[in-house]
This record gives structure tokens, C-alpha cells and sequence, in this order.
């Protein structure tokens, strides 16, 4: 099993839609979560950062991590053609290196 | 203020040459880790540096190397290359040393083995 699952998609919706981006991860001691924005061919942008379970709002985005389900959210409200492109979810614990998920595409279409 | 510079920023080699990608932090950025990307794939961790010293590395062969230079810049060289190192080659910088610490992300060198 994966460290860090995350359907790859790819997810089409219609510009102002909302979207729910989601991954699972299977180690317990995961601590500290993080949501990567990437563009073709450019590198991830960090969009969103928590640590241990809750919801985070910044803009028209909201994090949620659940953790006794090992769950992790991103939601995107009034989606913009400008928000096409790869979300990639990531994790890790104290002192240890980031594990990604393998990211979904997502394309919003005006 | 300038990003996280990498160069070159598309390279072909065939099996069994040498590479050297370089990368330059954000001003004022003591780490940098590399990561490999593969085409359809998350970054995999390769390999983190924070002033200087080897903080860690990932799961790659010892065919992967990286060094900090005294101004923080860095260089990833692989040997030997096999056709699975194709991939885009990402560096990451950070005030301090991560994963605490927001990793800024390069645009990424693109390596292509024949």
C-alpha cells in the first residue's frame, strides 16, 4: 500500500463550479499536510499547509484534514478556468522528507 | 525578489552518460532538496541539504549524488544513466531545514535518456 493515495483523474468541471480534490494516506504519524498547486510545466507552489486534523480557509480554498480517517480534503469554491492544472497532496512527520501523492488534473472549463 | 532557479532547463542524454543539474535557493535560503519526478507521478524525495551537510536522502541508487556549495547553491549528478531517469528534476529551497520549513520550488530541469 501507497504512503499517499490520490485518484489521478483526470477531473473536468465547468468554470464556477465547486471542486473536492481528496487523498488518504496510511501512516499514523503523519503530522503535517500540504496541498501543491502545479502548472504544466512548472514547478509545485505550495497552497495550503496544516497541521493535524482540522479546516483551513484561505480565499476561495479550504483545506480539511480528518485525521482518524487518514483523510485529507481540498476545496475549491466559484472554480476559474485559471485553477486547470495539477493538485498534488502531501504529508510527512517531524524531520522526515515530504511524500506526495501521484496529483490530480484538473481542468475548468468557461 | 528571484525564485528558485534550475539549469539547464531541458537536457537529452543517451544510456550510460553523466548529468549535472544545477540549482540556485532563494536569496537568503540555507536547504535545498531534490526531488524526481516521473511523468504521472508526485515528486519523489532524493536527496536534502541544509548548510552544507546531507540531511537526507531518499531511496535511489548510489548511481545519485548532490553537493551544497558555500554560497547554498547545488548540484544533483547522476551516472550511468538508465532509461527510468527520465523525469523532470525538481529543487526545493528553505530558510531552514524542511519539511518544517515551506519548500519554494524551481521550475525543474527536464531530462529526457535515449
Amino acid at each position: 500500500q501507497k504512503e499517499v493515495e490520490q485518484d489521478p483523474g483526470p477531473l473536468s468541471v465547468p468554470e464556477g463550479a465547486i471542486v473536492s480534490l481528496n487523498c488518504t494516506y496510511s501512516n499514523s504519524a503523519f503530522q503535517y499536510f500540504m496541498w501543491y498547486r502545479q502548472y504544466s510545466r512548472k514547478g509545485p507552489e505550495l497552497l495550503m499547509y496544516t497541521y493535524s486534523s482540522g479546516n483551513k480557509e484561505d480565499g476561495r480554498f479550504t483545506a480539511q484534514v480528518d485525521k482518524s480517517s487518514k483523510y485529507i480534503s481540498l476545496f475549491i469554491r466559484d472554480s476559474q478556468p485559471s485553477d486547470s492544472a495539477t493538485y498534488l497532496c502531501a504529508t510527512h512527520q517531524a524531520g522526515t522528507a515530504l511524500i506526495f501523492g501521484k496529483g490530480t488534473t484538473l481542468s475548468v472549463s468557461s | 525578489d528571484a525564485g528558485v532557479t534550475q539549469s539547464p532547463t531541458h537536457l537529452i542524454k543517451t544510456r550510460g552518460q553523466h548529468v549535472t543539474l544545477r540549482c540556485s535557493p532563494i536569496s537568503g535560503h540555507k536547504s535545498v532538496s531534490w526531488y524526481q519526478q516521473v511523468l504521472g507521478q508526485g515528486p519523489q524525495f532524493i536527496f536534502q541539504y541544509y548548510e552544507k551537510e546531507e540531511r537526507g536522502r531518499g531511496n535511489f541508487p548510489d548511481r545519485f549524488s548532490a553537493r551544497q556549495f558555500p554560497n547554498y547553491s547545488s548540484e544533483l549528478n547522476v551516472n550511468a544513466l538508465l532509461l527510468g531517469d527520465s523525469a523532470l528534476y525538481l529543487c526545493a529551497s528553505s530558510l531552514g531545514p524542511p519539511p518544517q520549513e515551506t519548500q519554494y520550488f524551481g521550475p525543474g530541469t527536464r531530462l529526457l535518456v535515449l
